[in-house]
Parts: C-alpha cells; sequence; structure tokens
C-alpha cells in the first residue's frame, strides 16, 4: 500500500469559503501532483510540484494554489469556494515521473 | 490528435468472457507505458507496467505494439470484479514533460 494521505475525505462547505485540502506523503518522492476529476469523467492535472518550493500550473485551468515548503507535504488551497469547485480532488506523489502513487481523495461539495 | 487516446467505452461484457482494449499514444519517443485501474468513485492503482512488448500477470496481458504507437490490455476469464475503468498512462519522455493519463475505457462485467 501507498504512504500517501490526504484529509480530510469528505467536505461540505458554503460558498465563500477558505479551504485547505492537506496531501502528505512518506516516501520521500520530489513528484507530487494534484489532480481534479468530476465523476465518470477523465483526470484532470490542475497543479505539480517536482521539489520543495517548486510548483506549476497543471493543464486544467484552476483558481486554487498550491505550496511545496517541505517535500513530504503539498497542500491545496482555496480562497473563495464556489459551487463550481465540486468535485474530487487526487492527490499523488513519484519517484520518478513514471509510477503514480495517488492517495484516496478528497471529495469537495460547495453549497 | 490527443496525446493519449482511449476508447471509453462502455465494454459489457458476461462473466468469463475475454475481453482487449487499446490505447494509442502519439509520441514515438516514449518508452514505458501503465495501465490503471479505477473504481467507481475511488483512486486510480498501478495494474501493470509495459516496458518492452508486453507482460502478463495472471489473468491479464499487456502488449505493446511500437510500429503501430498502440498498448492494449486483455483480460481473460473475466470477474464481476474486474468492473472498473482502466486507464492507459504515457510517463513523460523529457523532462519538461508531464505524466498523461488517458481519458479511461468503461468495462462492466454483468452474471
Amino acid at each position: 500500500e501507498a504512504d500517501i494521505y490526504q484529509t480530510p475525505r469528505y467536505l461540505v462547505i458554503g460558498t465563500g469559503k477558505k479551504i485547505t485540502l492537506e496531501c502528505s506523503q512518506t516516501m520521500g518522492h520530489d513528484k507530487m501532483y494534484w489532480y481534479q476529476q468530476d465523476p465518470g469523467m477523465e483526470l484532470h492535472l490542475i497543479h505539480y510540484s517536482y521539489g520543495v518550493n517548486s510548483t506549476e500550473k497543471g493543464d486544467l485551468s484552476s483558481e486554487s494554489t498550491v505550496s511545496r515548503i517541505r517535500t513530504e507535504h503539498f497542500p491545496l488551497t482555496l480562497e473563495s469556494a464556489r459551487p463550481s469547485h465540486t468535485s474530487q480532488y487526487l492527490c499523488a506523489s513519484s519517484e520518478d515521473s513514471e509510477k503514480l502513487f495517488f492517495g484516496s481523495g478528497t471529495q469537495l461539495s460547495v453549497l | 490528435r490527443k496525446e493519449v487516446e482511449q476508447d471509453p467505452g462502455p465494454f459489457n461484457v458476461p462473466e468469463g468472457a475475454t475481453v482487449a482494449f487499446n490505447c494509442t499514444y502519439s509520441n514515438s519517443a516514449s518508452q514505458s507505458f501503465f495501465w490503471y485501474r479505477q473504481d467507481c468513485r475511488k483512486e486510480p492503482k498501478l495494474l501493470m507496467s509495459v516496458y518492452s512488448s508486453g507482460n502478463e500477470d495472471g489473468r491479464f496481458t499487456a502488449q505493446l505494439n511500437r510500429a503501430s504507437q498502440y498498448i492494449s490490455l486483455l483480460i481473460r476469464d473475466s470477474k464481476l470484479s474486474d468492473s472498473a475503468t482502466y486507464l492507459c498512462v504515457v510517463p513523460p519522455y523529457s523532462s519538461a514533460s508531464k505524466i498523461i493519463f488517458g481519458s479511461g475505457t468503461r468495462l462492466s462485467i454483468r452474471p
């Protein structure tokens, strides 16, 4: 089993709130990723990081931001949540840009 | 043309049948490929890797056709528990590239 953890597992929140989705891995992987996925739809890369203090935007435009202050931690923040942000957010890490290990995901619902 | 393309399905086959689906990729420089399995509302998990001509693991066989630039996944003696979405993944071919996910093929095994 992969050692990558996401919290919370489920989050229901009102419009306009600031939220942070946590992602931590204990494998020492340099590369970490955030994907967004709606039910039955494909994965969309929204952010990635190749190491500490390195973050890049992914293929899908997102109003979220990320930070990578420590190797093991890659939190995602939404300053003001909106109903359009309702989705599943999956965090992943990789040692070699080949095999990805995913967390269990955060199902976000914005009312 | 998309970098990685998969038939979205759904493939609906009876238990015990053999089913196969393909994934085409556009970059001939790609060297390794992966199949992930994703259950409904769960995170993707690595199923098989394909580095050369192919790979076999029990009822599952992954094959690579470099000339035609596609990989295939064959499932023999399918089980109800094989019902899932199967994602084709192509790792980056350079340090500036990102992991590319196919949109996935939905497989449903019926009793």
